[in-house]
């Protein structure tokens, strides 16, 4: 079946840092992938949608600035959280679509995101 | 604009016990319907989805889930559950025929934890 590999799986880093969190399609072409963050015992919230060799399209009240997203190639895009403060300290996922309207997203395992 | 509720935020049962997680959602158009199972510190995983045709969907680890229209519901079941179905459930909708920026977005449910004791 479809696999997404994200990776890191955890990063725990200090206040300013940026971090990139990758996101792969392993056996197939992804032309769409999104970014989810969760906070403790919520549900996900989408992010942005990730469109390969595109911008990439951010929902409302996600600053493109500090959440960088390249998709530069069929299977992978990368997610940066730049100069990441505390408040960003999440579980970030990624998943990823086929081109084919009804095939579901298949998501990543998720990366814990520990700013100290 | 789509949304879903999960009525139910936990859920306990006793092994060996049937379950059934609500879902509703509200739509003006018609939805692809799906959900998802997520253990602790993990991604989503898809357990069923409803496309069209037969409103009785058969997924994986005996999971099923009916698609009611005029209730605008789409409860998961199953009739017997494990130790190892305990984990968060989540329902969640997207609309084929959204373009431009809003195709194949999922709008997701708050979630529902099952808890299995033994």
């Amino acid at each position: 079946g479809a696999v997404v590999s994200q990776h890191p799986s955890r990063v725990i880093c200090k206040s300013g840092t940026s971090v990139k969190i990758e996101c792969r399609s392993l056996d197939f072409q992804a032309t769409t992938m999104f970014w989810y963050r969760q906070f403790p015992k919520q549900s996900l919230m989408l992010m942005a949608t990730s469109n390969e060799g595109s911008k990439a399209t951010y929902e409302q009240g996600v600053e493109k600035d500090k959440f960088l997203i390249n998709h530069a190639s069929l299977t992978l895009s990368t997610l940066t959280v730049t100069s990441a403060h505390p408040e960003d300290s999440s579980f970030y996922i990624c998943s990823a679509r086929r081109q084919d309207s009804n095939q579901p997203q298949h998501f990543g395992d998720g990366t814990r995101l520990s700013i100290l | 604009a789509q949304s879903v509720t999960q009525l139910d935020s936990q859920v306990p049962v006793f092994e060996e016990a049937p379950v059934e997680l609500r879902c509703n959602y509200s739509s003006s158009v018609s939805v692809y319907l799906f959900w998802y199972v997520q253990y602790p510190n993990q991604g989503l995983q898809l357990l069923l989805k409803y496309l069209s045709g037969s409103t009785l969907v058969k997924g994986i680890n005996g999971f099923e889930a009916e698609f009611n229209k005029s209730q605008t519901s789409f409860h998961l079941r199953k009739p017997s559950v494990h130790i190892s179905d305990t984990a968060e459930y989540f329902c969640a909708v997207s609309d084929p025929g959204a373009g431009g920026t809003s195709y194949g977005k999922l709008t997701f449910g708050q979630g529902t934890i099952l808890t299995v004791h033994p």
